[in-house]
């Protein structure tokens, strides 16, 4: 357990619905990131934040996808109108700055039908 | 940007054995590296990084090596046991630029 945590660790939806994932990182991690890992690939940066601030966003797959972090401490991952392509696992991750190890949460495992 | 190659994708070896995954990278400014292992249905647990003012670092049975001039760094299991069998990534991080990782390697340990 790396102190990292997601919410929910499964996910089943059904394509054109909307779903949100919960990451709580280690709580003295200023730096928060999401990626996304498909089958047999590694993980895929999506964003991240330092702390309530969305530093880089561009290599979130689409308009479709968002994430906030409004306090600084969670963050939430949120898929709009969910597509069979979206299914993967979200991965989080939290590191206490700038070049410093970033530690993993176990996952949400997105499916979408 | 950065690009990471990894090999071999999948590596089998006798319990005992030693293990060695390669890595390149393309990012001549990339100064830290880390190895993660990820077992089935979990998510990427750190097990050794390595920064560019470094040449080898060694922990136990792990320990990895990097050569900046070639890009390349490597990692090395020796008195491989069954519980090494899992999927081991590498990546690079440079500067303020995202964590790039390597396709993985699925390694499996024979008893």
């Amino acid at each position: 357990d790396t102190g990292v945590s997601q919410d929910p660790r499964h996910k089943i939806t059904k394509r054109g619905q909307n779903v949100t994932f919960r990451c709580d990182p280690i709580s003295e991690h200023n730096r928060l990131y999401w990626y996304r890992q498909t089958l047999g690939q590694g993980p895929e940066f999506l964003t991240y934040f330092q702390n309530e601030a969305q530093l880089e966003k561009s290599r979130l797959l689409s308009d479709r996808f968002s994430a906030e972090r409004p306090k600084g401490s969670f963050s939430t991952l949120e898929i709009q109108r969910t597509e069979q392509g979206d299914s993967a696992m979200y991965l989080c991750a939290s590191s206490q700055g700038l070049g410093e190890t970033q530690y993993f949460g176990p996952g949400t495992r997105l499916l979408v039908l | 940007g950065e690009n990471v190659e990894q090999h071999p994708s999948t590596l089998s070896v006798q319990e005992g054995d030693s293990a060695v995954i390669k890595c390149t990278y393309s990012d001549s400014a990339s100064n830290y590296f880390p190895w993660y292992k990820q077992e089935l249905g979990k998510g990427p647990q750190l097990i050794i990084d390595i920064r560019s003012n470094v040449g080898e670092k060694k922990d136990q049975r792990i320990a990895v090596t990097l050569n900046k001039t070639a890009k390349h760094f490597s990692l090395h299991i020796t008195e491989t046991q069954p519980e090494d069998s899992a999927v081991y990534f590498c990546a690079a991080l440079s500067g303020n630029t995202p964590l790039v990782f390597g396709k993985g390697t699925r390694l499996s340990v024979i008893a």
